[in-house]
């Protein structure tokens, strides 16, 4: 089983700053099968990226993804207020499809 | 609008049965694998279940192999998920997922709002 393990746990940051998610896997995960979800209390998980890079529909592009092999990146630009949530990464390539635990990103 | 609408959660006794129903609308059901994906605070998201367009193949994870049986009724845009022999770790919200390709691996595009699954005496 692939193990995803995200950090940091939790990202204290302001509206208007970067923030930086980082995913990694315990086995190399191609890079098409693997995907970053946006999950606000209360509400189900939301597409954001898959294949490492490509925004869902509807995602605006202060969003992007990156990364191949066992490392990959959520980055969002600019944080809005509606943006702090908690950020999930799921890879699909290898049996059991698994995800990461999760990283909370907070107002500072 | 793709729409995923769950029901059929609720509190059962350890040991005990429970069906889960997801209501398609909005894309074309028989053509896509469905899915059941669980979340606990505990173990965050797990993928537990998964059929494919026609019915003919599925997927179970270790820990729910032999105690649910996922199904779908293509005629009804309806997708199952039968309980059985109920634990207290299968206390969870059970979300009803989309697969976005139509055949092979991939991410999910479309959840449902989830339903709640409780396993308590």
């Amino acid at each position: 089983e692939i193990v995803l393990t995200q950090s940091p746990g939790t990202l204290s940051l302001s509206p208007g700053e970067r923030a930086t998610l980082s995913c990694r896997a315990s086995q190399s995960v191609s890079s098409s099968y693997l995907a970053w979800y946006q999950q606000k209390p209360g509400q189900a998980p939301r597409l954001l990226i898959y294949g490492a890079s490509s925004r869902a529909t509807g995602i605006p592009d202060r969003f992007s993804g990156s990364g191949s092999g066992t490392d990959f990146t959520l980055t969002i630009s600019r944080l809005e207020p509606e943006d702090f949530a908690v950020y999930y990464c799921q890879q699909s390539g290898s049996s059991p499809w698994t995800f990461g635990q999760g990283t909370k990103v907070e107002i500072k | 609008e793709v729409q995923l609408v769950e029901s059929g959660g609720g509190l059962v006794q350890p040991g005990g049965s429970l069906r889960l129903s997801c209501s398609a609308s909005g894309f074309t059901f028989s053509s896509y694998a469905m899915n059941w994906v669980r979340q606990t605070p505990g173990k965050g998201l797990e993928y537990v279940s998964a059929i494919s367009g026609n019915g003919g193949s599925t997927y179970y994870a270790d820990s729910v192999k032999g105690r649910f049986t996922i199904s779908r009724d293509n005629s009804k845009n309806t997708l199952y998920l039968q309980m059985s022999s109920l634990r207290a770790e299968d206390t969870a919200v059970y979300y009803c997922v989309k697969r976005a390709a139509t055949s092979g691996p991939g991410h999910f595009d479309y959840w449902g709002q989830g339903t709640l699954v409780t396993v308590s005496s």
